[in-house]
């Protein structure tokens, strides 16, 4: 049964640039949703992916956008790269159906984008 | 106020010791509740679902006081491999899953 799985596992990239990170979910689930966590913090909500369409978004600029596939993969792109958004990326799969709020979050190994 | 939070720690402990995390939430309205544990520089894996009535899992017990807005960790008989950061997060209807900044755990041989 695979798991969530994410790539690149490490990024280098400098301000300015863009960068897409991908993320396939756990076998059997819908719902995809990415987080960014910062060194010593917990993971922040960037947005949540269910049928093809954002259906939450948190405290993010534009910049930061994402797409989910057919197949329910997704990837999170981000334009114009800031220093601050150096950070582990984090992509979460669950179950998107009526009562998916107790339906836990998978976690995948996370990408370390690092922005220079 | 955040919507999430927990206590700062870290928290260092002897092996064998019981220690417990706390954790408060904002919404009302929150209805699902878990916590993960966070190994340094790895992904959040869960550790356990928070049901109404209190749960146990073997040396881990949860609990929840929708009235306090609380929930809480319990590690029994801690051991060395219990060292991590321990997530506290709540989901509201409709709304996305919270995380709290997370309280780090060092048990100590």
């Amino acid at each position: 049964d695979a798991g969530v799985t994410q790539s690149p596992t490490h990024l280098i990239k400098t301000r300015g640039q863009q960068v897409t990170l991908r993320c396939s979910p756990k076998s059997g689930h819908d719902t995809v949703s990415w987080y960014q966590q910062a060194l010593g913090q917990g993971p922040q909500f960037i947005f949540q992916y269910y049928e093809e369409e954002e259906r939450q978004r948190g405290n993010f600029p534009d910049r930061f956008s994402g797409h989910q596939f057919p197949n329910y993969s997704s990837e999170l792109n981000v334009n114009a790269l800031l220093l601050g958004d150096s950070a582990l990326y984090l992509c979460a799969s669950s179950l998107g159906a009526r009562d998916y709020e107790r339906s836990p979050l998978h976690f995948g190994n996370g990408t370390r984008l690092t922005v220079t | 106020r955040k919507e999430v939070e927990q206590d700062p720690g870290p928290f260092n402990v002897p092996e064998g010791a019981t220690v417990a995390f706390n954790c408060t939430y904002s919404n009302s309205a929150s209805q699902s509740f878990f916590w993960y544990r966070q190994d340094c520089r790895k992904e959040p894996k869960l550790l356990m679902s928070v049901y109404s009535s209190g749960n146990e899992d073997g040396r881990f017990t949860a609990q929840l006081n929708r009235a306090s807005q609380y929930i809480s960790l319990l590690i029994r008989d801690s051991k060395l491999s219990d060292s991590a950061t321990y997530l506290c997060v709540v989901n509201d209807y409709g709304q996305n899953f919270v995380f709290g900044p997370g309280t780090r755990l060092s048990v100590l041989p």
